[in-house]
């Protein structure tokens, strides 16, 4: 069964500056998905970014980029000019890239919960 | 487009009775899947309904049950609730069966008395 961990249950960052968020994963397969959400107080979970496995590409959206290492089973999330409203928890998810009646359920991590200081 | 539904935000149940959720995923999209949120578990995948058909489900007890309609809404019930099912329940819609990109309701959270 694939885990995904995130080592660091809080961080903080102060407004305008860098932080990244880390995860690890443990899965044998060699197609699958990844993503980064985020949940604010408000608890609507929205997708921040995603990653293919099979792009060797870093996904970027915006403030927000990823670092995927397919080989050491990493998948940090670095938040750039930090801004208050990024303040959430964020969690990092896998999912199999399987066809055919393959559990496609996300699995999460435990999540980071990130402070963002003025 | 609207984003995902879902109702009621907030319900209190007492223990033994049962409860249903609903979720309306987004426009076009006919894969649900259904999360539970607890501070001690985190989130656990419940179940995914493609088509009104369940493709697949958690590691839950038969309690938990749902089922998804023609026009891909999906409801969710747990009868006889115990406890610990108060948590937040979170419905995600998807384009395809499994949908690579799962997007997320506001959720609903059950307090059980």
């Amino acid at each position: 069964a694939q885990t995904v961990t995130q080592s660091q249950p809080e961080m903080s960052v102060q407004e305008a500056e860098t932080v990244t968020l880390s995860c690890t994963y443990d899965t044998s397969e060699s197609d699958y998905y990844l993503f980064w959400y985020k949940q604010p107080p408000s608890r609507q979970m929205i997708l921040v970014i995603r990653q293919e496995a099979y792009k060797q590409q870093n996904a970027t959206e915006n403030r927000f980029s990823v670092n995927f290492q397919k080989a050491a089973k990493s998948f940090s999330l670095k938040i750039s000019d930090s801004q208050l409203g990024d303040a959430a928890m964020y969690f990092c998810a896998y999912r199999t890239g399987g066809s055919g009646g393959s559990n496609y359920k996300l699995t999460f991590g435990k999540g980071t919960l990130l402070t963002v200081n003025p | 487009k609207a984003g995902v539904t879902q109702t009621p935000r907030y319900l209190i149940k007492t223990r033994g009775q049962q409860v249903t959720l609903s979720c309306s995923p987004i426009s076009g999209h006919r894969s649900v899947s259904w999360y539970q949120q607890t501070p001690g578990q985190g989130l656990q995948f419940l179940f995914e309904y493609f088509s009104e058909t369940q493709r697949n489900k958690g590691n839950f007890p038969g309690r938990f049950s749902g089922r998804q309609f023609s026009n891909s809404r999906s409801e969710m019930n747990v009868s006889t609730l115990e406890l610990g099912d108060s948590a937040l329940y979170l419905c995600a819609s998807g384009a395809r069966a499994g949908g690579e990109t799962q997007y997320f309701g506001p959720g609903t959270r059950l307090l059980v008395l």
